[in-house]
C-alpha cells in the first residue's frame, strides 16, 4: 500500500512569491491535514480537509490556504512568502475519525531567500 | 492557553536500557493524546492514541500511560535499540465532534541510544 506522497521534496523561493505544495493521501483516506515544522516552534497544525471541506483550522494567517479535490488529493498554497515561512511542511492522511491514526508524508522542505 | 510540555528535551541512554519520556498538557477540551516517533528527515510515525477513558496502551516495546486527572502522560521504551534514536512527540487533540480537532504539539524529546 503506497504511503502519503508529498511533492516537491525541496523548494526554494524568494520573498513575496507564492508557492503550492501537493499531497497525495493513502488510498481510501478522506482526511488530509497540513503541518508546519520549524526548529523554533516545532510542529504546528495548519488545517484539516475532509471530503473537500476544511474541517479544522490552526492559528495561521490567511496567506496560508488549502484545498482538497474529489480524489482526496490536497494542495496547500502560501502567498506573499516571508522569510519566516521557511520550514518543513508535512501532510498527513487518515480515514477521518477523531481517533484515527494519521500517516505522514516525508514533507516538503521550503526555503525562502 | 492550550499547551503541551515535554521533558526532558533530550536524553542519551545505552542500548538495552529502558527510559521514560514525560508529557504534561493544559489542553481543554481534551479529545485524545497521541505519541509520535520522528526519525531525522522523515515524517512522524504514530505510536499510540489514547482517549480520556484509556490509561495505558502498548505498541511493541512502547507503552504509553495517561492520567487525565493530572493531565500527564508518559511513554516508556523497554530494552532500547539503536533504531529508537529519534524525536518523540506528544500531541493532544482539542477534539470537537467526530473530527480530530485542533492538534497541539509538544516540542519533542530527542532520544539518542548509544551502543
Amino acid at each position: 500500500k503506497a504511503g502519503v506522497t508529498q511533492t516537491p521534496r525541496y523548494l526554494i523561493k524568494t520573498r513575496g512569491q507564492q508557492v503550492t505544495l501537493s499531497c497525495s493521501p493513502i488510498s481510501g483516506h478522506r482526511s488530509v491535514s497540513w503541518y508546519q515544522q520549524t526548529p523554533g516552534q516545532g510542529l504546528q497544525f495548519l488545517f484539516e480537509y475532509f471530503s473537500e471541506t476544511q474541517r479544522n483550522k490552526g492559528n495561521f494567517p490567511g496567506r496560508f490556504s488549502g484545498r482538497q479535490f474529489s480524489n482526496s488529493r490536497s494542495e496547500m498554497n502560501v502567498s506573499t512568502l516571508e522569510l519566516g515561512d521557511s520550514a518543513l511542511y508535512l501532510c498527513a492522511s487518515s480515514f477521518g475519525g477523531y481517533n484515527q491514526p494519521q500517516h505522514f508524508g516525508d514533507g516538503t522542505r521550503l526555503s525562502i531567500l | 492557553k492550550n499547551q503541551v510540555e515535554q521533558s526532558p528535551q533530550s536524553l542519551i541512554i545505552l542500548e538495552g536500557k529502558n527510559c521514560t519520556l514525560q508529557c504534561n498538557y493544559t489542553v481543554s477540551p481534551f479529545s485524545n493524546l497521541r505519541w509520535y516517533k520522528q526519525d531525522t528527515g522523515r515524517g512522524p510515525v504514530s505510536l499510540t492514541i489514547m482517549t480520556f477513558s484509556e490509561n495505558t496502551k502498548s505498541n511493541g516495546r512502547y507503552t504509553a500511560t495517561l492520567d487525565a486527572d493530572t493531565k500527564q502522560s508518559s511513554l516508556h521504551i523497554t530494552a532500547s535499540q539503536l533504531s529508537d534514536s529519534a524525536s518523540y512527540i506528544c500531541v493532544v487533540s482539542e477534539g470537537g465532534g467526530g473530527s480530530q480537532g485542533n492538534l497541539i504539539f509538544g516540542k519533542g524529546t530527542k532520544l539518542s541510544v548509544k551502543p
